[in-house]
């Protein structure tokens, strides 16, 4: 079982759907990180959390600790969100990251 | 910004073949790594250095090599290539404060054939 979960593997929308991308993880963290990899294969730093919720543009990224539960969700999405979003734990007192598998997800117009 | 920079986008190797991957980063960043992603895998990460001439192997060392000579440059090496070896490899890079976010390159796609 790997150490951080994240669902649905795979996620299609229209374009204008409210989506959302969820995370679990077994162990306690220093924060949750959500990163998005578009298909030429360069990877950006979304989000960084360590409580309570982030919002930027469009993307809202919200943890719960006690539940061990994160969510990346997108209003209005829009086909150039179509990428892989990953989601990632860090520990303390290091930058070494576990990373879910990654949440593929295609906005059609 | 921060750029990380990887010396090639594709790569194809033959079996055997002594491989160089090579990752700049322009930030004075402390910390650098190497990770291999593969469907379903996600990222693991294969090497980690905190300081020049130091590093700390990952989940999946076997079959790789590192080098950190100069803070900025962090090169991984595969001494003798193999078809499992296959993949995308992400150099990434971050300050070192704990808990900071991690700067990627863009990926090298090597191919072992």
């Amino acid at each position: 079982k790997n150490e951080v979960e994240q669902s649905p593997q795979n996620l299609t929308a229209q374009e204008g759907e409210f989506i959302t991308i969820n995370c679990s993880y077994s162990v306690g963290i220093s924060a949750l990180h959500w990163l998005q990899q578009h298909p030429g294969g360069g990877i950006v730093s979304l989000f960084m959390l360590s409580s309570g919720k982030k919002k930027h543009g469009r993307l809202i990224a919200t943890i719960n600790i006690q539940e061990k539960h994160s969510s990346l969700h997108i209003t209005a999405s829009h086909p150039r969100d179509s990428a892989v979003y990953i989601c990632a734990r860090g520990a303390y007192n290091t930058d070494k990251l576990i990373f879910g598998t990654g949440t593929r997800l295609q906005v059609f117009p | 910004d921060v750029k990380v920079t990887q010396s090639s986008r594709y790569l194809v190797k033959r079996t055997g073949e002594k491989v160089f991957l090579e990752c700049v980063q322009d930030m004075d960043h402390e910390n650098m790594f190497w990770y291999r992603q593969d469907p379903g895998l996600g990222l693991r990460l294969i090497y980690f250095s905190y300081d020049v001439k130091m590093k700390e192997k990952g989940d999946i060392p076997e079959g790789y090599s590192v080098s950190r000579e100069k803070k900025e440059r962090f090169s991984l090496i595969l001494e003798s290539a193999s078809t499992n070896q296959t993949s995308m490899y992400l150099c990434a890079s971050s300050p070192g404060q704990g808990s900071s976010p991690l700067h990627f390159g863009n990926g090298t796609r090597l191919t072992v054939t």
